[in-house]
């Protein structure tokens, strides 16, 4: 049973930039599966980030491995350390509106999240 | 991008009670749709993926259906314990999306 363990700053200030960690025990991050990040502003809905392969970013042929919101895509990136076992979220020039729980989650080959972490509420203020 | 709209948004029911959840997407898909289970303070749990398989460990009174655009969720025999929100997510194309959510009340 996989078990995702998440780590980050919960304050960071206006225009700063959000890193958080996702720990990833109880099998490989390279098995074959997508790792995710999910957020949820306070007292609202699932908002999806994005998503990478275990590969990493960008595979040896240079095609993408990892696909962002839209909304998000020219802040946000999504990043894997398979020698530590673990994937990562940075978002950049945060505001207001990027206060939110963070989720990190695996996305099984069915597509769909089938472990979580358990959270970390990232508030952006000064 | 495909929107997911779930209807309705909030629900009262009680227990023994069976309650359905409508999760309407803009565009025509066959699979890759999910549902999730929510309850205060906690991450989501995978309830049901692919349109209607039970994930393991979910009890079989969760039931999914339907093909684009539209699917349910089905919960036979209310529990107190069922009593959470729930999500849908479109994983068919990029970007993903969740559904607003569905908060089943007592």
């Amino acid at each position: 049973q996989v078990h995702l363990q998440q780590s980050g700053a919960g304050l960071v200030r206006p225009s700063g930039t959000l890193s958080l960690t996702c720990d990833v025990s109880g099998g490989s991050i390279s098995d074959t599966n997508w790792w995710s990040w999910v957020r949820q502003p306070p007292g609202k809905g699932l908002e999806w980030i994005g998503i990478i392969y275990h590969r990493g970013e960008v595979d040896d042929d240079g095609s993408a491995n990892a696909n962002y919101h839209p909304s998000l895509e020219r802040r946000v990136t999504i990043s894997v350390d398979t020698s530590k076992n673990r994937f990562f979220l940075k978002l950049t020039s945060l505001t207001a509106a990027d206060t939110a729980v963070y989720y990190c989650a695996r996305t099984n080959q069915q597509l769909a999240d089938d472990s979580w972490g358990q959270g970390v509420l990232v508030t952006v203020s000064s | 991008d495909i929107q997911m709209t779930q209807s309705p948004s909030s629900l009262s029911a009680s227990v023994g009670d069976t309650v359905t959840i409508t999760c309407r997407a803009s565009q025509r898909f066959a699979s890759y749709l999910n549902w999730y289970q929510q309850k205060p303070g906690k991450a989501p749990s995978l309830l049901i993926y692919s349109v209607s398989r039970l994930q393991g460990g979910v009890p079989s009174r969760f039931s999914g259906a339907g093909s684009g655009p539209e699917f349910t969720l089905t919960i036979t025999s209310l529990q107190p314990d069922d009593f959470a929100t729930y999500y849908c997510q479109q994983t068919h194309s990029f970007p993903y999306s969740f559904g607003q959510g569905t908060k089943l009340e007592i």
